[in-house]
């Protein structure tokens, strides 16, 4: 049982290029966050799903966009990235007991 | 502006004493809080959790205190131990969105 799987778990960019990063979970669950973890800022919620095909905005979702195509995969994707993107994204996912069962993150840097 | 804060960045306590982590919050919605621990180059793992109806839980050695009134929560471990030694993120929830404080770092000093 793998739970929260992301990839890439490191990657650098330069300003103005494109990426994806993939979240894949195993454990059937409906709900599936995006999260960046700055230093004193904690982890602030990009964007969320709350099931197939479905996308929300969370605190911070400008330049970020995202795609629930199936339900055990959920995509973010920076279009052109700046180096305000520089951060740690966690994945995470819920079913509604005992909080979300997040991913081992990935390391973004913009340079 | 943050939802859940809290206000100490760092906290070094001795082995075998306890450990009060402070955690305050400003959404009277949220119905329920978790306590997160995250090691270096980890996801967050949930520790342990309190409904809004409750004013206390306890797991082991992790209990968590809920003061509704004052918007308060805390974690106390007890007694500490160096494995213990991580960072601490609180989290309310509302409509199935977790927020989250921006983390108390805890060194557990043998």
């Amino acid at each position: 049982n793998a739970g929260v799987t992301q990839t890439p778990k490191f990657r650098v960019l330069k300003t103005g290029q494109s990426m994806t990063l993939l979240c894949a979970q195993d454990m059937n669950h409906e709900y599936m966050y995006w999260y960046r973890q700055d230093p004193g800022m904690g982890l602030r919620l990009i964007h969320y799903s709350v099931g197939e095909g479905t996308t929300a905005k969370g605190e911070v979702p400008d330049g970020y966009n995202v795609s629930r195509l199936k339900k055990q995969n959920f995509l973010l994707g920076l279009e052109s990235a700046a180096p305000s993107q520089t951060s740690v994204y966690f994945c995470a996912s819920f079913q509604g007991n005992y909080g979300y069962t997040f991913g081992s993150g990935t390391r973004l840097t913009v340079v | 502006d943050q939802q859940v804060k809290q206000n100490s960045p760092s906290l070094s306590v001795q082995e075998g004493r306890i450990s009060i982590l402070n955690c305050d919050y400003t959404n009277s919605m949220f119905d329920y809080f978790l306590w997160y621990k995250k090691y270096p180059a980890e996801g967050p793992t949930f520790l342990i959790s309190i409904s809004s109806i409750k004013d206390k839980n306890e797991d082991g050695r992790f209990t968590v205190f809920l003061n509704k009134s004052a918007k308060h929560l805390s974690l106390h471990i007890v007694p500490s131990q160096p494995g213990d030694s991580a960072v601490y993120f609180c989290a309310g929830n509302n409509f199935n969105k977790f927020y989250f404080g921006s983390g108390t770092k805890l060194n557990v000093k043998p």
